[in-house]
């Protein structure tokens, strides 16, 4: 069946960074793109970005996140990752995948999230 | 940016009731708006796209509507299962970029 599997949870100390994986199998990964959402304690859900699945890497970042974030794929295992560098204790979060719909712009399946905690 | 404005914030309910959430535009996004469900423990799911289409396997009890800058999801009959969060989300293509509402939390 069609699934992302994400790396597991990380405690990371303040100005480090973390990087997060999200295994895709079931489909074809270059037909599809995917993005990156995440929420905070008590929070809603933010999108980070967006990477094509095809060998272009195409990406969209959130202005937010602009300068700090890096998407990438590994088309030879289906795998794509999401480096978050400078962290600070606002970015302790669950970190999603989320794959493009497939006729549509919406997420369609989801990884079962990567919680990053960063504490001193 | 566009603003995406969700209402109410939080919502309590009975069951069989008839929910509504509404979601406005800071601007008009014609029907690039989707609707997902969270609940806790959980991963989001997808229930409406392009602000009316139900997803698959998603129940008829859900449903959505409007275009330009107001949109509505619409529970017709509330239960117990769709104790959950909320969010609307709009979206701009090529390339794809996505904002969601702050979320609406239900409650019975």
């Amino acid at each position: 069946q069609v699934q992302l599997v994400q790396s597991v949870g990380e405690v990371k100390k303040p100005g480090a960074s973390v990087k997060v994986s999200c295994k895709a199998s079931g489909y074809t990964f270059n037909s599809y793109g995917i993005s990156w959402v995440r929420q905070a304690p008590g929070q809603g859900l933010e999108w980070m970005g967006w990477i094509s699945g095809g060998l272009n890497d195409q990406t969209n970042y959130a202005q937010k996140f602009q300068g700090r974030v890096t998407m990438t794929t590994n088309t030879s295992t289906s795998t794509a990752y999401m480096e978050l560098t400078s962290l600070g204790a606002d970015d302790t979060a669950v970190y999603y995948c989320a794959r493009d719909h497939l006729i549509g712009f919406a997420f369609e399946i989801w990884g079962q999230g990567t919680m990053v905690t960063v504490s001193s | 940016d566009i603003q995406m404005t969700q209402s109410p914030s939080s919502l309590s309910a009975s069951v069989g009731d008839r929910v509504t959430i509404t979601c406005q535009a800071s601007q008009d996004i014609n029907k690039y708006l989707n609707w997902y469900q969270h609940k806790t423990g959980k991963v989001p799911k997808l229930l409406i796209y392009d602000a009316s289409i139900l997803e698959r396997g998603v129940p008829s009890r859900f449903s959505g509507s409007g275009s330009g800058t107001d949109f509505t999801l619409t529970i017709s009959s509330l239960q117990p299962e769709d104790i959950a969060t909320y969010y609307c989300q709009m979206y701009q293509n090529l390339p794809p970029r996505y904002t969601f509402g702050q979320g609406t939390k239900l409650e019975i």
